[in-house]
C-alpha cells in the first residue's frame, strides 16, 4: 500500500509563474490536507478537502492559491503568478475519515520561486 | 484559537542517554488530541505518538513516552536510550476532537535534536 505521494519533490518557478502541486492520497483514503511550512517554523494549515468538496479553507490566502480534489485524480494545490515569499515546503496529509487521528503525510514539495 | 508552544529551538543528548522535549498548549476545548511528529532531514513527517485528551494514561511506544498533564496544558516527550536515527526536528501538534473543520493540526515551531557520540 503505497504511502501519500505528493510531485513534485522539488519545483522552481519564477515570479509570476503558475505553481501546480500534486498530491495522491493513500488508497481508500478520501480525505486530503494541505499544510505549508515556511523555513525554521512549523507546519500552517492551509486547506481541507474531501472529494469534490472543500471543507475549510480558512488557512488559505484570498489571492493566487486554489485547491482541489476532483472524483478522479490526485488532489491539486495551485499557485498562480508566485511570489519569493510562496517559496516554502507545502505537505499533503491523507486520511481514510474526517476523524483523521492519525493523517498521513506525504514528503511534501518544496517551492523555490527565483 | 488554539495554540501551541515548544520553548526549545534545538536540545542535544548523548547517544544512549534520555531526553524530555517541552510542549504546552492553549485550548478551551475539553476533547481533543495531541501528536508528536518527527521530521528528519528527508522531511517526511513521522507520527511519533499519539494521545487522546479523555485518557489519563500517558502514551508509550517503545522508547517514546508522553507525560500528559491536561491541567497544566503540558505534553513532553520523553525518549530513552537515545540512538543516532532520532536526530531531526520534533513538532508537537493539537487536534480538537470531533470532525469537519475540526480535524486541521495546529503545530508547534519544532525543536531541533541533536544526538552526539
Amino acid at each position: 500500500n503505497a504511502g501519500v505521494m505528493q510531485n513534485p519533490r522539488h519545483l522552481v518557478r519564477r515570479r509570476g509563474q503558475e505553481a501546480r502541486l500534486r498530491c495522491s492520497p493513500m488508497k481508500g483514503h478520501s480525505h486530503v490536507y494541505w499544510y505549508r511550512q515556511l523555513p525554521e517554523e512549523g507546519l500552517k494549515f492551509m486547506v481541507y478537502l474531501q472529494k469534490e468538496n472543500i471543507i475549510d479553507e480558512s488557512g488559505m490566502p484570498k489571492e493566487r492559491f486554489s485547491a482541489e480534489f476532483p472524483k478522479e485524480g490526485p488532489s491539486i494545490l495551485r499557485i498562480q503568478q508566485v511570489v519569493r515569499g510562496d517559496s516554502a515546503a507545502y505537505f499533503c496529509a491523507s486520511s481514510r475519515t474526517s476523524l483523521n487521528t492519525e493523517a498521513f503525510f506525504g514528503q511534501g514539495t518544496r517551492l523555490t520561486v527565483v | 484559537a488554539q495554540t501551541v508552544t515548544q520553548s526549545q529551538p534545538e536540545m542535544s543528548v548523548q547517544e544512549a542517554e534520555t531526553v524530555t522535549l517541552s510542549c504546552t498548549y492553549d485550548t478551551s476545548e475539553s476533547d481533543y488530541y495531541l501528536f508528536w511528529y518527527k521530521q528528519p532531514p528527508s522531511r517526511q513527517m513521522i507520527l511519533v505518538i499519539r494521545q487522546e485528551a479523555y485518557k489519563q494514561q500517558n502514551a508509550t511506544e517503545n522508547r517514546f513516552s508522553v507525560n500528559f498533564q491536561k491541567a497544566a496544558k503540558s505534553f513532553s516527550l520523553k525518549i530513552s536510550d537515545s540512538q543516532l536515527g532520532d536526530a531531526a526536528m520534533y513538532f508537537c501538534a493539537y487536534r480538537p476532537g470531533g470532525t469537519g473543520t475540526a480535524s486541521k493540526l495546529t503545530f508547534g515551531t519544532g525543536t531541533r535534536l541533536q544526538v552526539t557520540l
